[in-house]
């Protein structure tokens, strides 16, 4: 497609549980973000991958936070031992950006809603 | 550290009148600034950037944002807004060397007949 493609849309665990939300970015992208939106709260920043780089992890807030991005392309965020703080709206960006300057757009997916119950 | 202000939290605007929405950056460099829009159950959809040049810019949807220095500011505006511009708006800031945005928390707009 021509756009940043999130799955699943929705996603209701229990705590508890580990989840995987999966982001795949603009063809030729080389700039992979991931924020959460908490109810009220704005964006925050998770984490940033760039080309082959090693990922910028300054944002995830806690050790069952992590990510990968294989091949340059997708990329997976995964939760593990899920809290009902972790409910929340994780959105994916990508740009073009070669990462000496945050002067290119970012372009959104639709995101995940997650429910931890 | 880079921040962004958006002061005000929740606007409503009558349908037909015109919208302005504040947003305050802080920091001394020169910025690369965003506007966003977010429907409900929808991403971020850019509606305009500022890099250098001309400090009005124009937009998606008849939105224009006037990058003023002096008072680090990037306000968007619209002469007339319609229903269907009931969503929330980002501001982000952006800066050489920097890769990431810094976005604001948000203002939620709504439109009343």
């Amino acid at each position: 497609g021509a756009g940043v493609s999130q799955s699943p849309s929705n996603k209701v665990t229990e705590k508890g549980k580990d989840v995987e939300l999966r982001c795949d970015p603009i063809s030729g992208h080389t700039a992979l973000y991931w924020y959460r939106q908490s109810l009220g709260q704005g964006l925050e920043f998770l984490i940033y991958f760039q080309g082959n780089s090693a990922p910028d992890k300054s944002g995830l807030p806690s050790d069952r936070f992590s990510a990968e991005r294989t091949g340059g392309s997708v990329s997976t965020l995964t939760i593990q031992r899920t809290q009902q703080e972790d409910s929340a709206v994780y959105l994916c960006a990508s740009s073009a950006s070669t990462g000496f300057s945050s002067n290119q757009p970012q372009h959104f997916g639709d995101g995940t809603r997650l429910s931890i119950l | 550290a880079q921040s962004v202000t958006q002061p005000d939290i929740h606007i409503t605007v009558s349908e037909g009148a015109s919208l302005e929405l504040r947003c305050n950056y802080s920091y001394g460099a020169t910025p690369y600034l965003f506007w966003y829009v977010q429907s409900p159950g929808q991403g971020l959809q850019l509606l305009l950037k500022y890099f250098s040049g001309d400090t009005l810019v124009q937009g998606i949807k008849g939105f224009e944002a006037e990058f003023k220095r002096s008072q680090s500011s990037f306000n968007l505006r619209k002469p007339s807004v319609h229903w269907s511009d009931a969503a929330e708006y980002f501001c982000a800031v952006g800066y050489s060397g920097y890769s990431t945005l810094t976005f604001g928390k948000g203002t939620m707009l709504l439109v009343s007949p």
